[in-house]
């Protein structure tokens, strides 16, 4: 039971537009929500947070939107820069704490 | 932020045998750590939460008695992945809190196993 959902495995934008990463919830229970960049042979980092209580929480060029009529938050990123290129994953914190995370989608971004 | 290091990044061996995975937390002293296993295309999953000093605590569905977890100080948890099948191939990665948030979980650079 995919309880977080990445259905983008890939993304491929150019430089300076923006990239809109996609994430899909079905617990309506999830009250808090993160984003983690992942390079290659490195393991992921925290990127962006956003509560349940808001619909956007926005830090320089990274702004997560959370719609929880619809279970669906977005990662945009503008403008897209080379040194994106990374996995994003999205997950899902549950009441206990323990983060529930999408399969993570490929973003790369060409110069 | 803080590091987390975990070894070995790359781990082949045969079925039937053992493998031990090292996380360390490098500069800070976690309490609490975790284990993910992720399966290609797949999301990464908690297997177990492990607090030093303590018993681990598995997710359903996971064997406490193959997959070992000690975190025996505050900076070194270790995964111990015994008698080896194929189907246990899979990337494993560590991450390691300095708090009470996710914002605050560091995570190792992962393992890849690989048993013939």
């Amino acid at each position: 039971d995919q309880q977080v959902k990445q259905n983008s495995p890939s993304l491929s934008v150019q430089e300076g537009r923006i990239s809109i990463l996609n994430c899909d919830y079905t617990n309506s229970m999830f009250d808090y929500f993160l984003w983690y960049k992942k390079y290659p042979a490195e393991g992921p980092t925290f990127l962006i947070s956003i509560s349940s209580i808001k619909d956007k929480n926005e830090d320089g060029r990274f702004t997560v939107f959370l719609n929880k009529s619809a279970k669906h938050l977005s990662l945009h990123i503008v403008p897209s820069q080379p040194g994106d290129s990374a996995v994003y994953f999205c997950a899902a914190e549950n009441q206990g704490g323990k983060l529930i995370f999408g399969q993570g989608t490929e973003l790369s971004v060409k110069p | 932020g803080a590091v987390v290091s975990q070894h070995p990044s790359w781990v082949i061996c045969k079925s039937g045998t053992s493998v031990k995975i090292e996380c360390r937390s490098l500069d800070f002293q976690a309490t609490t750590m975790f284990w993910y296993r992720q399966f290609p295309k797949q999301s990464l999953m908690l297997m177990a939460t492990s607090n030093e000093g303590s018993k681990a605590t598995y997710e359903q569905g996971v064997e406490k008695d193959k997959f070992l977890i000690n975190h025996a100080s505050l900076t070194l948890s270790t995964l111990t992945v015994t008698s080896a099948h194929p189907e246990d191939s899979s990337f494993y990665i560590c991450s390691a809190t300095t708090g009470v948030t996710n914002e605050k979980l560091f995570f190792g650079s992962g393992t890849q196993l690989s048993v013939l």
